[in-house]
């Protein structure tokens, strides 16, 4: 079975800075994607980023850029110029690829940023 | 356009009672999950339809929990009779498989469920 494991359970971060957080996962497919969802505390999942496997150019959407590391199974988050409405929970997710059909993603355990003004 | 919808969006019950959470999902969108956020993890998978059909409940406490959805649309998922560690966030999310399998998953805001 696959597993996302999120280490820090909080990180802060000055207004403006830069800050990155970690995911690694563990699977034996070779074909997959992977993601960073934010939960602000109305509860709703929001898709921040997503990466495919299969592609080895790292992922970027506006100030959101990932580090995926397929060898090392290792997959982070980096947020340029911090903005208070970053403040949220942080979920790292795994799905695998499958051409058939819809899959399930299987979720870290969250961490939680805050951003200082 | 509408996002996924849910109600109640609380619902605090005393153990042994019976408690239904709703979710609308997006229009056109044919696979609908049913995920379950304990406090300070993240969501885990309860149910996932295609269309009308189950595919995957493999993770579901079939004793007490059950789910529906009607006409591969709104869903409805049950607790009964609830306990004190169903308490947790339930979040509906929906999709549209297009080809190619990259979906894309929208979340409701969940019903937070509390059970005394």
């Amino acid at each position: 079975a696959q597993t996302v494991t999120q280490s820090q359970p909080e990180m802060s971060v000055q207004e403006a800075e830069t800050v990155t957080l970690s995911c690694t996962y563990d699977t034996s497919e070779s074909d997959y994607y992977l993601f960073w969802y934010k939960q602000p505390p109305s509860r709703q999942m929001i898709l921040v980023i997503r990466q495919e496997a299969y592609k080895q150019q790292n992922a970027t959407e506006n100030r959101f850029s990932v580090n995926f590391q397929k060898a090392a199974k290792s997959f982070s988050l980096k947020i340029s110029d911090s903005q208070l409405g970053d403040a949220a929970m942080y979920f790292c997710a795994y799905r695998n690829s499958f051409q058939g059909g819809s899959e399930k993603l299987v979720f870290g355990k969250g961490m939680k940023l805050t951003v200082n003004p | 356009e509408a996002g996924v919808v849910q109600s109640p969006r609380y619902k605090i019950i005393e153990k042994k009672q019976p408690v239904a959470f709703w979710c609308n999902p997006i229009s056109g969108h044919n696979t609908l999950y049913w995920y379950r956020q304990n406090l300070g993890q993240g969501p885990e998978l309860l149910i996932r339809y295609e269309n009308e059909e189950a595919v995957d409940d493999s993770q579901l406490p079939k004793d007490r929990f059950s789910a529906e959805r009607l006409k591969g649309v709104d869903s409805t998922l049950k607790i009964q009779p609830a306990e004190l560690g169903d308490s947790a966030v339930y979040l509906c999310a929906s999709s549209q498989i297009p080809t190619g399998g990259n979906e894309k998953l929208f979340f409701g805001s969940g019903t937070q469920l509390s059970v005394l």
